[in-house]
């Protein structure tokens, strides 16, 4: 079956512009996770979606991140007002429950 | 709180010599653990994991790991590398009253021809 897919694969902007990154996680799974990878900096975890829960917003960095999950499927990762050291690839994954997370190929982002 | 250390950034060895990637973890509560693989300019893979059973752990490409809840362990072994093993490595540990997973920041395997 088809895995995590992620759009777009790579996204360039300019400081202060507001970017929307999109995660498709595979069908039935209830967990969503978005990280982000930096340059020295490992697997940074930014928010999780479980089910109909609320999600664990403890990871986001800033009030400028945000992040929904339209009908338990996909979902948007939103930047606004981009900053330099936003730039990074951001990772989705999902699962069934506590089980394997599968990874899409991720989005590299780069602010200029 | 769960937290994972990986205690080396980045490790170099000889093709066909053996390896092992250090990870340990703390929780409070029983755990599930996994070490996943990202080769370059790829996505995370899973390589292997542990929730309940044999303490020993096998998984892809000849790498296992062993559980070890007295030193909160979860080291990764491969017997003998090859060149196609050079990726970044990470552990990862999922407690029940934590529902969520940590990642540790990752090790860099470098296989020397």
């Amino acid at each position: 079956g088809a895995g995590v897919s992620q759009s777009p694969s790579n996204k360039v902007t300019e400081k202060g512009k507001d970017v929307e990154l999109r995660c498709d996680p595979i069908s039935g799974h209830t967990a969503l996770y978005w990280y982000r990878q930096s340059l020295g900096q490992g697997l940074e975890f930014l928010i999780y979606f479980q089910g109909n829960s609320a999600p664990d917003k403890s990871g986001l960095p800033s009030d400028r991140f945000s992040a929904e999950r339209t009908g338990g499927s996909v979902s948007t990762l939103t930047i606004q007002r981009t900053q330099q050291e936003d730039s990074a690839v951001y990772l989705c994954a999902s699962s069934h429950s506590t089980d394997t997370q599968y990874f899409g190929p991720g989005t590299r982002l780069t602010v200029l | 709180a769960q937290s994972v250390t990986q205690l080396d950034s980045q490790v170099p060895v000889f093709e066909e010599a053996p390896v092992e990637l250090r990870c340990n973890y703390s929780s409070s509560v029983s755990v599930y653990l996994f070490w996943y693989v990202q080769y370059p300019n790829q996505g995370l893979q899973l390589l292997l994991k542990y929730l309940s059973g044999s303490t020993l752990v096998k998984g892809i490409n000849g790498f296992e790991a062993e559980f070890n809840k007295s030193q909160t362990s979860f080291h990764l072994r491969k017997p003998s590398v090859h060149i196609s093993d050079t990726a970044e490595y990470f552990c990862a540990v999922f407690s029940g009253g934590y529902q969520k997973v940590t990642f540790g920041i990752g090790t860099k395997l470098q296989v020397i021809p």
